[in-house]
């Protein structure tokens, strides 16, 4: 079966800080993986998502970047942290096209971010 | 656009009662997806359904059951006798075929945060 991680669970980071957040994935080959953030409000924001490795496409223009070095890793990191950066970041992943339904997105258990 | 309205803020009920979700949504596909998400208070998206847009057969699936009604553009969640662990925030969402040119994107609601008293 596939499972999802992320870490760290938690982290706080001053104002200005550099940010690396990890996620991988185990028990498929070649998914869909995605970005999302929410902010206080409950929203959820797709960030960034990756059909394949090197390939990233962002959906909201902002501080943050996103890259996919393994087929089954995607980082999302920033150069200098905002406050406004706070919040709770969300990894998910689905199947590929090649590899049947793309629409349902599995997701981990979340980095709680918060920017001082 | 698509767009997906989840109008119940926070709902709050004893436990043992049932309880409904609404769901709304917009789209002009006629090929689409709905889905309902569980979010409990550690934070993981727990997924509970995925439901395409030519099968408007209800599900049911233990205390669980959804009603999909294309005709009031509705996709509305029912617990049956509720239990305080159903207490969670609630996603409804619709990915459809015009997200982009690809159905990579699911658009979410904003939530519905129940609370299930003892």
């Amino acid at each position: 079966s596939q499972t999802i991680h992320q870490w760290p669970a938690t982290l706080v980071q001053p104002v200005g800080s550099p940010l690396s957040l990890e996620c991988t994935v185990e028990g498929t080959s070649n998914p869909n993986l995605y970005w999302y953030r929410q902010a206080a409000g409950r929203g959820l924001q797709l960030l960034f998502y990756s059909v394949g490795i090197g390939q990233i496409s962002s959906e909201v223009p902002q501080n943050l970047s996103a890259s996919r070095p393994q087929d089954r890793q995607f980082i999302l990191s920033s150069k200098k942290l905002l406050l406004s950066d706070s919040g709770f970041y969300l990894c998910a992943w689905s199947l590929s096209w090649t590899s049947g339904s793309t629409d349902t997105q599995y997701f981990g258990p979340g980095t709680r971010l918060t920017v001082l | 656009a698509q767009k997906v309205t989840q109008a119940q803020t926070e709902i709050s009920v004893v436990e043992k009662e049932d309880v409904t979700l609404d769901c709304v949504y917009e789209t002009r596909d006629t090929t689409y997806y709905l889905f309902w998400y569980k979010q409990p208070p550690s934070g993981e998206l727990v997924f509970l359904i995925r439901r395409n847009s030519f099968d408007e057969q209800n599900e049911i699936s233990g205390r669980y059951s959804w009603n999909f009604q294309k005709s009031t553009s509705s996709f509305n969640f029912t617990i049956t006798a509720s239990q305080v662990v159903d207490s969670a925030v609630y996603f409804c969402a619709l990915s459809d075929r015009r997200s982009g040119g690809s159905n990579y994107k699911l658009t979410f609601g904003k939530g519905t945060l129940l609370t299930v008293n003892p």
